[in-house]
Formats: C-alpha cells, sequence, structure tokens
C-alpha cells in the first residue's frame, strides 16, 4: 500500500543546531507540504512544493527550508533551531486538483515531535 | 481572503448521543469544504469533503456535514457517538485559487470527548 512515512518521530535537539526531519510518500504525489501543529492554532503551513525543483513559503516559513530533488521526499529543514520551533510537524502530499478544480485529499504523515532545548 | 472559525474547543459527550462539532467559514466565492480527523499520536485522516456538489456530504464511521451557504456553515454530525470518536476534529477550506494547485486553511480544532 502507498504510504507517507516521516522520521525521526521524536527528536531533542539544542538551540543553534541545524535538524532535518525526512518525509518519503510513495503516492508518486506531485504536491507534497509541510505543517507544524500547536496548540490553539490548528495546523499551519511551513512550506509545500507542487513539483521537483519547485518550492514555495508557507505562512511560517522564518527559519525553516526545504528542497524537492526527486518525487517521493521533500525534507525540511531547521538552519539553527529555536525554542520558539518545538512542535510537532506533519507532512502531507495530496494529487493536483481535478479538472473541475476540485481540491485533492491530503495524505497525512504520523507526524514527527520536535524539542528544542 | 478564505478562513474558518471552528466555535468549540472542546466538545464532551456520552456515549449513544448526538455529536455536533460546529464551522463556519468565510470565502469569497464557492469553497472546497472538508473535515478532518486527528487521534491521539497519529496523522490527520479526511472524514469527508463538500465540492459544490449535494449540500449534504456523508463521510466514514458515520458522521456527515452539510454546507449551509446562506449561514456560510459546514457543521459535522453523528447520531450516536461511539467511544473510539474520541479525537480531534479539524474543519478546513481550500484557498480554491485554481489551476493546479490549491492550499488548505485549517480551523484550530474541536477535541472531541466521548464519556461512557
Amino acid at each position: 500500500d502507498a504510504e507517507i512515512t516521516q522520521s525521526p518521530r521524536h527528536k531533542i535537539t539544542e538551540t543553534g543546531r541545524q535538524v532535518t526531519l525526512a518525509c518519503h510518500q510513495t503516492w508518486n504525489h506531485n504536491n507534497m507540504f509541510w505543517y507544524r501543529q500547536d496548540l490553539g492554532h490548528g495546523l499551519r503551513l511551513i512550506h509545500y512544493s507542487y513539483g521537483v525543483q519547485d518550492t514555495n513559503k508557507g505562512e511560517v516559513s522564518d527559519g525553516y527550508s526545504v528542497s524537492r530533488s526527486n518525487t517521493e521526499d521533500l525534507p525540511l529543514t531547521l538552519e539553527s533551531a529555536a525554542s520558539s520551533q518545538t512542535s510537532v510537524y506533519f507532512c502531507a502530499s495530496s494529487d493536483p486538483p481535478g479538472e473541475t478544480g476540485d481540491t485533492g485529499e491530503l495524505f497525512f504523515g504520523e507526524g514527527s515531535r520536535l524539542t528544542v532545548l | 481572503a478564505q478562513s474558518v472559525t471552528q466555535l468549540d474547543s472542546h466538545v464532551s459527550v456520552s456515549e449513544g448521543t448526538p455529536v455536533l462539532l460546529r464551522c463556519n467559514y468565510s470565502s469569497s466565492y464557492s469553497p472546497s469544504l472538508f473535515w478532518y480527523v486527528q487521534h491521539p499520536n497519529k496523522g490527520l485522516q479526511l472524514l469527508l469533503k463538500y465540492t459544490s456538489a449535494a449540500t449534504l456530504v456523508k463521510g466514514i464511521n458515520g458522521f456527515e456535514a452539510e454546507f449551509k451557504k446562506s449561514e456560510t456553515s459546514f457543521h459535522l454530525t453523528k447520531p450516536s457517538a461511539h467511544m473510539s470518536d474520541a479525537a480531534e476534529y479539524f474543519c478546513v477550506v481550500s484557498d480554491g485559487y485554481g489551476g493546479a494547485t490549491n492550499k488548505l486553511i485549517f480551523g484550530t480544532g474541536t477535541l472531541l470527548a466521548v464519556q461512557p
């Protein structure tokens, strides 16, 4: 079965360190997204990609970067981790909307819990 | 700009009683709307979606939602709650700019507790 996997599931790091969260999907979806989930905020979009070599900033992109070198993977990098980046991070993927503009279903990974001390 | 407001952060019901989770949206055109569910320590899963077809949408696990344009609402209901329904529920609207890409905008979530 197709799936989307995130690693690591849990990570503790120190302020100032670089951290990379991996996301791998076998749906062959063009669209991939990174969200962070914080109490009282729901899910907020960090970065997204609509295909290989395409990356775009979301609403909370400061301090994060992504790269898309193939269809399956969209790693999220925190260049210099800050305590404000302590959160649960979710990767998701989807097909582009259909011909009628129907937005495709998002398929989510199980999340990566990051603690920055 | 599109947005969603979930009117209750917490809802508690007894097993076997109806569930109502409220969501209002704001959109300048006909939106696509979704409900996602998140069980503890899991990713989100699609419950149902509305995309300008029938206004009453049926989803998985007995949930349904009704799109009411006049009230700008998309409330989630279930006739009889089960213990396994305890989870967090997110109302979501698509930014729907069309073309090849749509982004989703999430509400802040409603935590549903089901009492035995």
